[in-house]
C-alpha cells in the first residue's frame, strides 16, 4: 500500500487564483513525480525531482506552475493563476533512487477551477 | 520515445468470467512495464510490474500479465473476475524510472 500523502484531496479555486497542493513522498524515496490526469483519464507528466533538484519538466510547468521539494518539508505544486483547463486530478508519486522502478502514487488532489 | 496503446476503452464481462485487457507498447529499448488500477475517486494502485526474466508475472488479487517482446505487448489477465474488480486499468512503461508513460486506460465493468 502506498504511503504517499497528498493534501488537500479536493480544491476549488476561481479563475486567476493561486492553487497549491502538497505531497509527502514515502520515507526514503528521493524521486518525486507530478502528473495531471484530465477527465478523459489522460495523464500529462508535469515535473519530477530527485531530492530537491528538478530532473525534468514540461514547458507548461515552467511557465504557470511552480513546484518544489524542499528538504524536511512536503513537496508542493502551485498554479500561479488558475485556468478552467487546469481542472484535473493532480497525482504525486515517489520512488526510490533512479534504477529501481517501484513508483507509488498518492490519492491525488482534485482541482476544480470555477 | 515511449508510448502505450490500450485498444479497448471499455470492457464488459460477467462475474466469474475470465478477463484479458490488452496493452501494446512502443519503445526503442525494452522498457519496464506496469499495470495500475484506479478505483473511483482514488489514486493509482500498482497491480504488477515486469523488469526482466519470466515473461509471466503475477500480481495482486489474482492478476497476471504476460510480456511479449515479439508482439510488443503486455496483456493483463485474470482467470475469474469479481464485481469489485470494476475500475479503470492503466498500462504504463518507463525507462530507468525517468518518466512513466501511460495508456489511455480501459474501463472494466463486471456484470453480476
Amino acid at each position: 500500500n502506498s504511503k504517499v500523502i497528498q493534501t488537500p484531496r479536493y480544491l476549488v479555486k476561481g479563475q486567476g487564483q493561486k492553487a497549491k497542493m502538497r505531497c509527502i513522498p514515502e520515507k526514503g524515496h528521493p524521486v518525486v513525480f507530478w502528473y495531471q490526469q484530465n477527465k478523459n483519464n489522460e495523464f500529462k507528466f508535469l515535473i519530477n525531482f530527485q531530492n530537491q533538484e528538478v530532473l525534468q519538466q514540461i514547458d507548461m510547468t515552467e511557465k504557470r506552475f511552480s513546484a518544489e521539494c524542499p528538504s524536511n518539508s512536503p513537496c508542493s505544486l502551485e498554479i500561479q493563476s488558475s485556468e478552467a483547463g487546469d481542472s484535473a486530478l493532480y497525482l504525486c508519486a515517489s520512488s526510490p533512487p533512479t534504477g529501481n522502478t517501484e513508483v507509488f502514487f498518492g490519492k491525488g488532489t482534485r482541482l476544480t477551477v470555477v | 520515445a515511449q508510448s502505450v496503446t490500450q485498444p479497448d476503452a471499455r470492457v464488459t464481462v460477467s462475474e466469474g468470467a475470465s478477463l484479458q485487457l490488452r496493452c501494446k507498447y512502443s519503445s526503442s529499448v525494452t522498457p519496464y512495464l506496469f499495470w495500475y488500477v484506479q478505483y473511483p475517486r482514488q489514486g493509482l494502485q500498482l497491480l504488477l510490474k515486469y523488469y526482466s526474466g519470466d515473461p509471466v508475472v503475477q500480481g495482486v488479487n489474482g492478476f497476471e500479465a504476460e510480456f511479449s517482446k515479439s508482439n510488443s505487448s503486455f496483456h493483463l489477465r485474470k482467470a475469474s473476475v469479481h464485481w469489485s474488480d470494476s475500475a479503470v486499468y492503466f498500462c504504463a512503461v518507463s525507462i530507468n524510472n525517468n518518466r512513466i508513460f501511460f495508456g489511455d486506460g480501459t474501463q472494466l465493468v463486471v456484470k453480476p
